[in-house]
Formats: C-alpha cells, structure tokens, sequence
C-alpha cells in the first residue's frame, strides 16, 4: 500500500526558530509533493509544492526533496506563533494525493 | 469568490438518511476530488472526477457512496443510509486542466455529523 510517512509530534519550537518537519514515502512513482497547513477546524492550504530533487524556496518556506531517499522535507525560518497548526505532508499517486497523517507545529512565544 | 466552494458547512443527519454534500471547483478548473477526514486522522483520497466521468473511485465504500459531476453545476457526493461511522469532515479539491500544474486546492469542507 503507497503511504506517506510523517512524525504526528506535536514539534515545539521557540518563536524566530527554523522548524523542519520531515515525511517519507513509498511510492517512487510519485512525481509531484506538497505541503499543506491546516489550522484546526479548517481545511488545508497549499504552502508549497516540490517536483524536482533539491530546494525549492518561497518567502520563510524552503521544501527540500530527495527522491533516492524517498524523503520530503519543509523548513520554516523566523517562525512565528501564527505558523502553529499541523503540516500535511502529500505525495501525488496517478493525479490522487496520498496524505501523511500530519506533523503538529507548536511555535512558542 | 474564485476559490473552491463547498456546502452546506455543516449537516446534521440521523442514521438512515440520505446526506449530499455539493462542490464547486476554483474558475477554470476541471478536476475535482473529494477527500474525507476522520477525527484525529489524516486525509484520504475518496473520487476523482472530471465532467460527466469518474475517473477514479478506488477511495470510495461501494456501497451507500456514489459521486457525480454533471455537465453543468456542482459535484455532489451522496451517502446513502448514513451510519454514525460517516461522521466526519468531506473536504473537496480541484485542480486545472490536465497538462497544467497537479496542485489542487481545498475548499472549506463539509462536516457531517450523524446522530
């Protein structure tokens, strides 16, 4: 079964830290990867998305992606306690996305 | 509002009814998703649609679940005999043509709540 991988936490940060948030996944199929924020209550939110190995960095966002590792992973420098809410890591599967279960960020003042 | 447009918001069923739940996708898409979020869990992939065709549906129950497209107006998932199990938030996606980005986007859900 393809799955996708993610640490659940909570991760508790220190506000002005980097918070790095890691996935694996299984399916060396997958192509394309995101990052989604999803605040409690709410539906998620595209915050990047990565299709190539390497960085790919956007404002206090960097998503790195290593695909002989199988591995995912989002930095957020300068958090803020805004940024707390958990991070859906996902992996496209022929155009479906496989989501992780979500890593919970905690950024403290 | 040119985002992904879900309703109702909210919908209060008791077991044995009919709950369907409706999706519009963002302007100029044509893929739509639906994905269901149990409490405490993550997100799984259920139905993706085009217009007038399923085109995977291998997240789905077979029984009680069937979604459409149609031509013209929403999608609409429809949960037939709803047991408490069904409780839970639907989310729908949408994504643009094929060829073109396989970001999709989320509207605000529908939370299903079975009494």
């Amino acid at each position: 079964q393809k799955e996708v991988e993610q640490n659940s936490g909570p991760l508790s940060v220190p506000e002005g830290a980097i918070a790095s948030l890691n996935c694996t996944y299984s399916d060396r199929g997958s192509q394309s990867f995101f990052w989604y924020r999803q605040y409690s209550g709410k539906s998620p939110e595209l915050i990047m998305s990565i299709y190539s190995n390497g960085d790919k960095e956007d404002g206090r966002f960097t998503a790195q992606l290593n695909k002989a590792s199988q591995y995912v992973s989002l930095l957020i420098r300068d958090s803020q306690p805004s940024d707390s809410a958990t991070y859906l890591c996902a992996g496209d599967s022929s155009y479906k996305l496989i989501f992780g279960s979500g890593t919970r960020l905690l950024v403290r003042p | 509002n040119a985002g992904v447009m879900q309703n109702p918001r909210h919908l209060v069923r008791r077991r044995g009814q009919e709950a369907r739940l409706r999706c519009s996708p963002m302007k100029g898409h044509s893929h739509v998703y639906w994905y269901r979020q149990l409490p405490e869990e993550g997100l799984k992939f259920m139905v993706y649609l085009q217009k007038e065709n399923i085109i995977d549906e291998s997240g789905m129950p077979k029984e009680r679940f069937s979604a459409e497209f149609p031509k013209e107006g929403p999608s609409i998932l429809r949960i037939q005999q709803v047991v408490r199990g069904d409780s839970a938030a639907y989310f729908c996606a949408s994504s643009p043509p094929t060829g073109q980005t396989n970001e999709q986007f989320f509207g605000p859900g529908t939370r299903l709540t079975v009494l």
